[in-house]
């Protein structure tokens, strides 16, 4: 069975610190992604990785970059946290899109 | 932004009841289509994926129906079951067939 893991289920930091989320995956998957889910919004895709080092932004990068330096490690960075980043973060890897997204169990974010 | 919508939003059944919900998205260029149910306190689960126009899938009781030419999938729940209570998803590949856009979901809740 495939295993994603996220590094903290819940994680509280406070405004203007510099947020790391961690993702690891065990199964070789290319590609990686990094989701929020908000009430009502379903799950907004924040950045995807298809290959080492190589990153596409998705539909609301802004606030955030990511780091994959291996293949199986995908990071989400908060460069300088606002309460409007105060979300739960899905972190998922797949083989490509005729294949199912595998998710880790979210980290929820509170950003005080 | 690929527009995925999701109907009903939320669902609220008795124990035995069938249901069903749509999932509609662009007709062109179809790839893939994908339905996730996502439980509360836990990651989402991955329950079918749907390449062909008239695939019909099934697992115990749900099942899902897809029509690309139409743009929308259908997903049914037959007898309904307290254990059936989750949001479901469906996600859409987007250009480059890597990346996914969501629905909001469609949350059920199943009465006993």
């Amino acid at each position: 069975d495939v295993k994603v893991t996220q590094s903290s289920r819940y994680l509280v930091k406070r405004t203007g610190e510099k947020v790391f989320l961690e993702c690891v995956q065990d199964m070789d998957h290319e590609n990686m992604f990094w989701y929020r889910q908000d009430p009502g919004l379903g799950l907004r895709l924040i950045y995807f990785s298809y290959d080492v080092k190589m990153k596409e932004k998705g539909d609301i990068p802004e606030g955030y970059s990511v780091s994959r330096e291996k293949k199986e490690r995908f990071s989400l960075i908060l460069e300088s946290a606002s309460t409007n980043q105060t979300s739960m973060y899905l972190c998922a890897s797949s083989l490509g899109g005729k294949q199912p997204q595998h998710f880790g169990d979210g980290t929820r974010l509170s950003i005080l | 932004i690929l527009n995925v919508e999701q109907s009903p939003q939320s669902l609220h059944v008795q124990e035995g009841d069938s249901t069903n919900f749509t999932c509609s998205f662009p007709s062109s260029n179809f790839y893939a289509l994908h339905w996730y149910r996502w439980e509360t306190a836990k990651s989402p689960e991955a329950l079918f994926v749907m390449t062909l126009n008239g695939d019909e899938k099934k697992k115990g009781r749900i099942s899902a129906t897809l029509n690309t030419k139409e743009g929308y999938s259908y997903l049914y729940i037959k007898g309904s079951q307290p254990e059936d209570s989750a949001t479901y998803l469906c996600a859409f590949p987007g250009d480059n067939f890597n990346k996914f856009y969501f629905g909001s979901g469609t949350k059920l809740n199943v009465k006993p």
